[in-house]
């Protein structure tokens, strides 16, 4: 089956710790993206990526970065310096960047403490 | 300035009635596309349409229709016969042509259908 996995589902994790959260997608699509969503707050864009070893910042990129060495792989890394990381963290895919939807993985919701 | 708004936070409807989801648009673009997409409890996003500029045609699909206005800015979503599963919040999202191939969400409308 054709899809996105984000693992995992729970992460805890103490304050001052980095963490990295899992993406990985089979649908062959080039471009990749990595939200955050908050209690109210919609989704907000961390970054993109509309191609291998090339990445956009998004609107909330502080305290977060990426790496996509595979097409099928774009990782996100929660550093410490993300001064509010307990949220949760949505990956998603397309085609081509733009003006094709965007298909959406499970989510992780991180908390952090 | 929001260039995608959802007035409604929230919204509580009976089973089975009908209920609308309102969703207004700000854009210079003559070319760009609006979509909608479900969230249920589970929490994955679920695509449900993509729309572009040039076409007004109001689509049906089931229970489910959209009205998609341009004098008004405005792409409403409508469930028909509501039922319990239609329980979710629901995003409006615009993608602009020119606009660095970035889809901007709406903050959702939390739809309740109550048994």
């Amino acid at each position: 089956d054709g899809g996105i996995t984000q693992s995992p589902k729970y992460l805890f994790r103490k304050e001052g710790q980095n963490v990295t959260l899992s993406c990985e997608q089979n649908l062959n699509h080039d471009a990749m993206y990595w939200y955050r969503q908050d209690p109210g707050q919609g989704l907000r864009l961390i970054y993109y990526s509309q191609i291998v070893n090339d990445f956009q910042k998004g609107d909330i990129a502080e305290g977060y970065s990426v790496s996509r060495e595979k097409k099928e792989s774009f990782p996100l890394t929660v550093t410490s310096a993300q001064k509010n990381p307990t949220a949760f963290y949505l990956c998603a895919s397309s085609t081509k960047t733009g003006l094709y939807e965007q298909y959406f993985g499970p989510g992780t919701r991180l908390t952090v403490t | 300035a929001q260039k995608v708004t959802q007035a409604q936070t929230e919204i509580s409807v009976v089973e089975k009635e009908d209920v609308t989801l309102d969703c207004v648009y700000e854009t210079r673009d003559t070319t760009y596309y609006l979509f909608w997409y479900k969230q249920p409890p589970s929490g994955e996003l679920v695509f449900l349409i993509r729309r572009n500029s040039f076409d007004e045609q109001n689509e049906i699909s089931g229970r489910y229709s959209w009205n998609f206005q341009k004098s008004t800015s405005s792409f409403n979503f409508t469930i028909t016969a509501s039922q319990v599963v239609d329980s979710a919040v629901y995003f409006c999202a615009l993608s602009e042509m020119n606009r660095d191939d970035k889809i901007i969400f709406g903050k959702g409308t939390r739809l309740h259908i109550l048994p």
